[in-house]
């Protein structure tokens, strides 16, 4: 079982309107980290979250994004302002085990229309 | 650049085995991972190698060489349920993940 969720586990919205995708880590973890993976392409690197500090982003990751963990617990990814190609799935992944391994939650799903 | 190759697509029998081929080019090397992705589900974790040689876990095995910037993953007595995509992924001198687009597994009976 993996060791975070993710809410909502779809999501349909306009372009041009505000998303916020909530990830909640059920065991204290370090680092997490944002991947989107468009439908039918690799996973691609957004963000990574260490200590409550943003410590590395992507190039996808522009002003139209940011991340937040509001109470200590969950952590938030919003886009301001969607984007037809920011359709997507978006994982949310913690970083644990001996190997440093990275795990997966399940998934947002986002459809932009 | 960085660069993952995986083949984009196989076909391979139940009970039968199958290898999957990964070669990378990546800024600094701190292990190659595996992962299986159903479809529309999340990646999970397979194996991870770090040293030459190979790592067996059960049906599931894989072979890594630094030199050669190879690896692969072998699968063993073939069942329906691994119809899945494969990635392998790198982890660069950032300590970032680099992804290949994956290898999409079919499994005939």
């Amino acid at each position: 079982e993996p060791e975070v969720t993710q809410t909502p586990s779809h999501q349909v919205t306009q372009m041009g309107q505000e998303v916020i995708l909530r990830c909640v880590p059920i065991s204290n973890h370090l680092y997490f980290y944002w991947y989107r993976q468009i439908l039918g392409q690799k996973v691609e690197f957004l963000v990574s979250f260490y200590n409550n500090e943003i410590s590395e982003k992507s190039e996808i990751f522009d002003d139209q994004f940011s991340v937040e963990r509001p109470d200590g617990s969950n952590f938030t990814l919003k886009i301001r302002s969607t984007k037809l190609e920011d359709s997507a799935m978006y994982f949310c992944a913690y970083q644990g085990g001996q190997a440093t391994t990275q795990y997966f939650g399940p998934g947002t799903r986002l459809l932009v229309l | 650049g960085q660069n993952i190759d995986q083949p984009t697509e196989m076909t391979a029998t139940e009970g039968a085995i199958v290898q999957i081929n990964c070669t990378y080019q990546t800024s600094g090397f701190n292990g190659l991972f595996w992962y299986q992705q159903h479809a529309g589900e999340a990646p999970t974790f397979l194996s991870y190698n770090v040293l030459d040689g190979l790592e067996e876990k059960g049906r599931f095995s894989s072979f890594l060489s630094r030199s050669k910037g190879y690896s692969y993953l072998l699968l063993k007595e073939l069942q329906m349920k691994d119809s899945a995509s494969y990635l392998c992924a790198v982890r660069d001198s950032n300590y970032q993940l680099i992804w290949g687009a994956g290898t999409k597994l079919i499994i005939k009976p």
